[in-house]
């Protein structure tokens, strides 16, 4: 079965610390891999996804096929980074997407 | 802008009920979906559905059903609520292949 794996519940750190969030992949063929984000009070909603290769609020994340994984990086983290944030991964072909369980990231000034 | 509405943002039931949840979404999107979102436990699948009156189940379909008699609007049914179904509800649409569009979602606390 697939399984997305964030192993964080939760993340702290300074703001302007590097951050990493790590989420690893379980499907063995070409999947399109998504990080969302859910701000507090705001409704989920996709931040990125690896097959458009752009930075979005100065994260980024690559997906690396070796490893199975597609961590979630930005250089300098900000108060406003902090949220719930979501790996999901779609198979190709499935219209359907397999969440991670999440990683709460909280950015203290 | 994409626009996902969910009837309602709190909903308090008690165990027996039957509950209705309703989605709506105004963007023609053929795909529609329904998650459970709990802590620890991130996001799950219930239902989902392609097309009108189609629907397939999700990773966790047991006690629920679903229904999709018009294109924008794709209905969760708790048959008899269980405290165990006490969750956050979140509805989702997609055109094809892409982004999932989720609507606000709704709290229901089982009694």
């Amino acid at each position: 079965a697939q399984r997305v794996t964030q192993p964080e519940k939760l993340l702290s750190v300074f703001k302007g610390a590097p951050v990493e969030l790590k989420c690893n992949y379980s499907y063995s063929g070409s999947p399109e891999l998504f990080w969302y984000v859910q701000y507090s009070r705001q409704r989920l909603q996709l931040l990125l996804r690896h097959i458009s290769r752009e930075s979005i609020k100065g994260f980024t994340a690559d997906l690396n096929k070796g490893e199975t994984s597609f961590h979630l990086k930005k250089p300098f983290a900000q108060e406003e980074d902090s949220a719930m944030y979501y790996c999901a991964q779609r198979n190709t072909g499935f219209q359907k997407l397999v969440f991670g369980t999440g990683t709460r990231l909280l950015v203290s000034p | 802008d994409v626009k996902v509405t969910q009837s309602s943002r709190y909903l308090v039931k008690r165990t027996g009920e039957k509950v209705f949840l309703e989605c709506v979404q105004d963007m023609d999107h053929e795909n529609m979906f329904w998650y459970r979102q709990d802590p620890g436990l991130g996001l799950r699948l219930i239902y989902f559905s392609y097309d009108v009156k189609m629907k397939e189940k999700g990773d966790i379909p047991e006690g629920y059903s679903v229904s999709r008699e018009k294109k924008e609007r794709f209905s969760l049914i708790l048959e008899s609520a269980s405290t165990n179904q006490t969750s956050m509800y979140l509805c989702a649409s997609s055109l094809s292949y892409n982004e999932q569009f989720f609507g606000p979602g709704t709290r229901l606390t089982v009694l």
